[in-house]
C-alpha cells in the first residue's frame, strides 16, 4: 500500500497569498496517478486536480497541481476566501488506493 | 449531472452488520466503478471497496473479510455491508463514482455522505 505524506498540517495563509502544499508518497506513483481533492466542512470531498496536473473543468486556474514520481505539490496562487478548505491528495494507480492525512489552509 | 445519495441507518450496534445503500441518479450505473469510503477523525479517508456492473469487486485488504458490497442495476443502486462492527468503524460513509478508463480508482463524484456510529 502506497503511504502519501502530506505537508504541512496547517496553512495559515491571508487572502492573496500563494498557497503551497506538499504530497510525498512511499513509493513512485506510476503515470502520475496522483489527485487532488478539496473539502469544506460537513461536504464531500470535490476533485480539483487529476493526473498530477490536470485541472478539473470548472476549477480556477489559480490551482495549479506538479510534480511526479513520489513528489507532488498543489499551489494555490493568490488565495480567495473560497479556498480555505481542507486539502487531500490521493493515489489510484491500483487497489488500495489510498490519501493523505491532510492540509487545512486556513485564514491568517 | 451525476448524483448519488447514502441512505441507511446511523446508529449500528457492536458487533451487528452496517448497511448502506447509495442510490445513483443522472448516469448509468451500468458503467464505470462504484466505490465506497469512510472517513473518521482517527483513519482520515479509507477506501473500503469498489463494485463494477457485472458484480466484479475488489476490497481494502484489511476490511475484505468483513464488507460485501453488491450492486443492483435495475434499481439504480449499490450497497454495502459491513459485518462485525466496533467503535472502529464508526466515520462518515460517502459512495463514490471513479473516473473513466483506468481512472476508476479516481473519484469524480461522491455522495453527500452519511454519519454511522458504532455504539450500544
Amino acid at each position: 500500500e502506497i503511504v502519501l505524506t502530506q505537508s504541512p498540517g496547517t496553512l495559515s495563509l491571508s487572502p492573496g497569498e500563494r498557497a503551497t502544499l506538499s504530497c510525498r508518497a512511499s513509493q513512485t506513483i506510476s503515470n502520475s496517478y496522483l489527485a487532488w481533492y478539496q473539502q469544506k466542512p460537513g461536504q464531500a470531498p470535490r476533485l480539483v486536480i487529476s493526473a498530477a496536473s490536470s485541472r478539473v473543468t470548472g476549477i480556477p486556474d489559480r490551482f495549479t497541481g506538479s510534480g511526479s514520481g513520489t513528489d507532488f505539490t498543489l499551489t494555490i496562487t493568490r488565495l480567495e476566501p473560497e479556498d480555505i478548505a481542507v486539502y487531500y491528495c490521493q493515489h489510484y494507480g491500483g487497489a488500495p488506493p489510498t490519501f493523505g492525512q491532510g492540509t487545512k489552509v486556513e485564514v491568517k | 449531472q451525476v448524483q448519488l445519495q447514502e441512505s441507511g441507518p446511523g446508529l449500528v450496534k457492536p458487533s451487528e452488520t452496517l448497511s448502506l445503500t447509495c442510490n445513483v441518479s443522472g448516469a448509468s450505473i451500468n458503467s464505470h466503478y462504484w466505490s465506497w469510503i469512510r472517513q473518521s477523525p482517527g483513519k482520515g479517508l479509507e477506501w473500503i471497496g469498489y463494485i463494477y456492473y457485472t458484480g466484479s469487486t475488489n476490497y481494502r485488504p484489511s476490511l475484505k473479510s468483513r464488507v460485501t458490497i453488491s450492486i443492483d442495476t435495475s434499481k439504480k443502486h449499490f450497497s454495502l455491508k459491513l459485518s462485525s462492527v466496533t467503535a472502529a468503524d464508526t466515520a462518515v460513509y460517502f459512495c463514490a463514482r471513479g473516473g473513466d478508463g483506468y481512472n476508476f480508482l479516481r473519484f469524480d463524484y461522491w455522495g453527500q455522505g452519511t454519519l454511522v456510529t458504532v455504539s450500544s
